[in-house]
């Protein structure tokens, strides 16, 4: 089965750091992505991890911890424009079929107040 | 290359009637998938195509859906007797292959079910 936790909603200040993390229980495992969705809109590819530790690219950073079954996205120096919601999806393993299918959670809906 | 396109953008349906949606994916993606989007949920897999083959369904795909992708091209997306329940966003995304990208999706169809 597949259980990806995230809180449903955060709330923090412009210019602030704030860290959205998102808990797995997946019967396999190939890799995290962060999706960013605003409202009414395509989800949209922020970042993604298959081996543990950090990766930064720019405002946001990822990081993964495979024995854990955790990963967090950080963002900072938040602008209003962040607001949005962050999507946690972990890929499955190669099916046989190919699809390496993304599992997603419910999402996080970030508010960015001034 | 515009991304991906979908069409329409926004459809309501008295129930008991058919649908049918569009999907134009990145033109060198090999791999397109269509999603379901419900208010406050994640996006869930629905089917998988690589080139014209679809190789894997959900369970979620009642046998009132059909999708095709007849030159491995544009895909379409089939709803017949449309049920209230029915009503989400219907999203199509595309992918080259396994890669650190994730996939490409495209802005939606929102289906209302009346």
């Amino acid at each position: 089965g597949q259980n990806i936790d995230q809180p449903t909603e955060m709330t923090a200040t412009e210019g602030a750091i704030v860290q959205i993390n998102c808990t797995y229980q997946t019967s396999g495992f190939n890799g995290l992505f962060w999706y960013q969705q605003h409202a009414g809109e395509a989800p949209t590819f922020l970042s993604y991890n298959v081996l543990d530790g950090l990766e930064e690219k720019g405002r946001f950073s990822s990081f993964l911890s495979r024995s854990k079954g955790y990963s967090y996205l950080l963002l900072k120096e938040l602008q209003m424009k962040d607001s949005a919601s962050y999507l946690c999806a972990v890929r499955a393993p190669y099916s046989g079929a190919g699809s390496y299918q993304l599992t997603f959670g419910k999402g996080t809906k970030l508010s960015v107040i001034p | 290359d515009t991304g991906v396109s979908q069409d329409p953008r926004h459809k309501i349906t008295k129930r008991g009637q058919n649908v049918t949606f569009r999907c134009d994916p990145i033109s060198e993606h090999n791999r397109l998938y269509w999603y379901r989007q419900t208010l406050g949920q994640g996006p869930e897999f629905l089917t998988y195509f690589q080139n014209e083959a679809q190789l894997e369904k959900s369970r979620l795909l009642s046998d009132r859906f059909s999708a095709e992708r007849p030159k491995g091209s544009f895909s379409t997306l089939e709803i017949q007797r449309t049920e209230q329940g029915d009503s989400a966003m219907y999203l199509c995304a595309s992918s080259l292959e396994q890669g650190a990208n994730g996939y490409t999706f495209g802005s939606g169809t929102r289906l209302t079910v009346v």
